[in-house]
């Protein structure tokens, strides 16, 4: 079956600007997370979507947010870009929330900022 | 406050054995996970540990001691393709992963 879709792979924006990214998870799965992976930072949690709410987030500011669709689908939305906010953003899937269930992570979404 | 700590950069060589080792700090724990990403990938994941012990899968096993915060990812017959940064995270009450270990990059040589 297909893996978990990320679009678009690669992006540049100015400061101030404002970003959608999407993820498809995979059929079947209803839990979709968000990510940034910097080499600074390393992998930190955005947020978790399950069922259309947000059950979990991290540390973000709010400029960070996202939103799940009643096909699962999720997006995430940074407004008022920064410098700080290049990174690689993922999302990762699974079959239900927490619990253990693995995760499935999609390619990534390259975010530069400029 | 929440914390986890494992070493930045290991070595081995091809069919040794090498030992990861996490130890974690964090509130409302539920079990630890264990992931491998290869550079400019993304991460897949190894296991998810829940209870005291060793679990065997294949060349991997992974060690959880709940008391102690401790974890350890050991890596047997290593082959080449085993170079790569492995993560671990533990999962909070509901066994989601909110925070990452830094990672620890092991490269094997021949």
């Amino acid at each position: 079956k297909a893996g978990v879709t990320q679009t678009p792979r690669y992006l540049i924006k100015t400061r101030g600007q404002q970003v959608t990214l999407s993820c498809s998870p995979i059929s079947g799965h209803r839990s979709v997370s968000w990510y940034q992976q910097t080499p600074g930072q390393g992998l930190q949690f955005l947020f978790e979507y399950f069922s259309e709410t947000q059950r979990n987030k991290g540390n973000f500011p709010g400029r960070f947010s996202g939103r799940q669709f009643s096909n699962s689908r999720s997006e995430m939305n940074v407004s008022t870009l920064e410098l700080g906010d290049s990174a690689l953003y993922l999302c990762a899937s699974s079959l239900d929330a927490g619990t253990g269930y693995e995760q499935y992570f999609g390619p990534g979404t390259r975010l530069t900022v400029t | 406050g929440q914390n986890i700590d494992q070493p930045t950069e290991m070595t081995a060589t091809e069919g040794a054995i090498v030992q990861i080792n996490c130890t974690y700090q964090t509130s409302g724990f539920n079990g630890l996970f264990w992931y491998q990403q290869h550079a400019g990938e993304a991460p897949t994941f190894l296991s998810y540990n829940v209870l005291d012990g060793l679990e065997e899968k294949g060349r991997f096993s992974s060690f959880l001691s709940r008391s102690k915060g401790y974890s350890y990812l050991l890596l047997k017959e290593l082959q080449m393709k085993d170079s790569a940064s492995y993560l671990c995270a533990p999962a909070n009450q509901a066994g989601t992963a909110l925070i990452f270990g830094k990672g620890t990059t092991l490269s094997v040589s021949s």
